[in-house]
């Protein structure tokens, strides 16, 4: 089954306690990214890769890492994690950026205290 | 830049039509359309690119004027499983050195019967 694989769905850590969430694709998408989802903002992407080795800041970049070593896992990295990283979290894939579909993962409920 | 959705939130009853509109102050190559329902991962709904195509399926359809940079989704004869968040996300191509997609912060939708 095609999918976007995201853990852990739900954290509750401490102010900075460095944390990992996976993100891992089974499709060969080429693109993948990270968004945010905050109430009454909507999702705002927060980094996004082209291709192994190519990732590029999207537009809520500061306190995230991001890396991309194999096609098919784009893990995100909160180094020093702030309650205001409270959020929820999609990851997605897709063949390219403008060529359709965006599959997200079911997303990861972070709340940092 | 985010792009303005309009309106925020709209009831409808069971066979009414909607309109959400999506707009950008920048020009755009493309313009994709999601609907997330409660608790869920937004879903792919259709992508329109720049030469002011319309799409659809079923009864969602959707316009791109590229000249105004805007666009909207229509949902005729409204069903109870349209209700939902729905998100348009924006790009301005590789041309502009862009390739981010950009959501808007979403149109909530409740249908009732």
């Amino acid at each position: 089954e095609a999918q976007v694989t995201q853990n852990p769905r739900y954290l509750i850590t401490v102010t900075g306690k460095k944390l990992t969430v996976t993100c891992s694709q089974n499709m060969n998408h080429e693109y993948m990214s990270w968004y945010r989802q905050d109430p009454g903002l909507g999702l705002r992407q927060i980094y996004y890769s082209m291709n192994v080795e190519v990732t590029d800041k999207g537009d809520v970049p500061e306190g995230y890492k991001v890396s991309r070593k194999e096609k098919r896992n784009f893990p995100l990295i909160l180094e020093s994690p702030s309650p205001n990283q409270t959020s929820l979290y999609f990851c997605a894939s897709s063949r390219g950026p403008n060529t359709g579909e965006l599959f997200f993962g079911e997303g990861s409920r972070l709340t940092v205290l | 830049q985010q792009p303005v959705q309009s309106p925020q939130a709209v009831i409808l009853r069971e066979g009414e039509d909607a309109v959400i509109n999506c707009s950008s102050s920048k020009a755009l190559y493309s313009v994709h359309w999601y609907r997330q329902k409660h608790g869920e991962a937004p879903v792919f709904l259709m992508i329109l690119l720049k030469g002011g195509e319309q799409k659809g399926h079923d009864k969602i359809s959707a316009s791109f004027n590229e000249k105004k940079q805007q666009s909207s989704l229509y949902l005729t004869a409204s069903q109870l499983s349209y209700s939902g968040t729905y998100f348009c996300g924006t790009e301005m191509g590789k041309n502009f050195g862009n390739e981010k997609l950009t959501f808007g912060t979403g149109t909530r939708l409740t249908i009732i019967p």
